[in-house]
């Protein structure tokens, strides 16, 4: 069965520090791999996703995540947080093909707080 | 394109009530799926409708049901509701439903169950 694991509930940097969150998934062949963001009282909005070919992908707001077939692993790094940046982020797999083809499985997420 | 709308925002029931939450997807989007959040559970998909069919279904009792409409428009009702039912119900809209179809998520109805 595919499952996401966020090991870090809760992480707190520096405003202008750099960011890594982590996230490994099991699941039988490669999946389709997201990271998302919630602010508090909304929903999710979509960072950046992974697909096929290259295993460094960019998204929006100058994050970037890698995959790594070997380690089951798809961390999210930033290089430099703004404060905006606290929220909650949100890993997620979804399958390639099958009876659960189009549904995600989320991580219990990482919650961010970020010092002025 | 206007996004995935969800009505009401908050709902505030009490035990053994039934409750309907609405979704609109975005426009030319046929599949709509749903997710509920909670503290405890965390994210936990709940079943995704395309075309009218539902094709997929999480592991929630027969209390959770839904439905879809011709204009892709997605409702969900939860039947003899109980405390543990109080969550964030989250909605997401794709064009055809397939993982690598972005789902685009709606801002929730927040439901508590009193």
């Amino acid at each position: 069965a595919q499952s996401v694991t966020q090991p870090d509930i809760h992480i707190t940097v520096s405003e202008g520090a750099s960011l890594e969150l982590r996230c490994n998934y099991s699941y039988g062949a490669t999946p389709y791999l997201f990271w998302y963001v919630q602010s508090p009282g909304q929903g999710l909005q979509l960072l950046l996703k992974y697909f096929s070919g290259d295993t460094l992908v960019q998204g929006i707001k100058g994050f970037e995540a890698e995959f790594k077939r070997s380690q089951s692993s798809f961390n999210l790094r930033k290089p430099s947080v703004h404060w905006s940046d606290a929220a909650e982020y949100f890993c997620a797999v979804g399958a390639r093909r099958g009876s659960t083809l189009g549904r995600l499985y989320f991580g219990r997420g990482t919650q961010l707080t970020v010092w002025p | 394109k206007a996004g995935v709308t969800q009505t009401p925002r908050y709902l505030i029931k009490t035990r053994g009530q039934q409750v309907t939450l609405s979704c609109s997807p975005i426009s030319g989007h046929r599949s709509v799926s749903w997710y509920q959040q909670t503290p405890g559970q965390g994210l936990q998909f709940l079943f995704e409708y395309f075309s009218e069919t539902q094709r997929n279904k999480g592991n929630f009792p027969g209390r959770f049901s839904g439905r879809q409409f011709s204009n892709s428009r997605s409702e969900m009702n939860v039947s003899t509701l109980e405390l543990g039912d109080s969550a964030l119900y989250l909605c997401a809209s794709s064009s055809d439903g397939s993982t690598r179809d972005t789902q685009y998520f709606g801002p929730g109805t927040r439901l508590t169950v009193l």
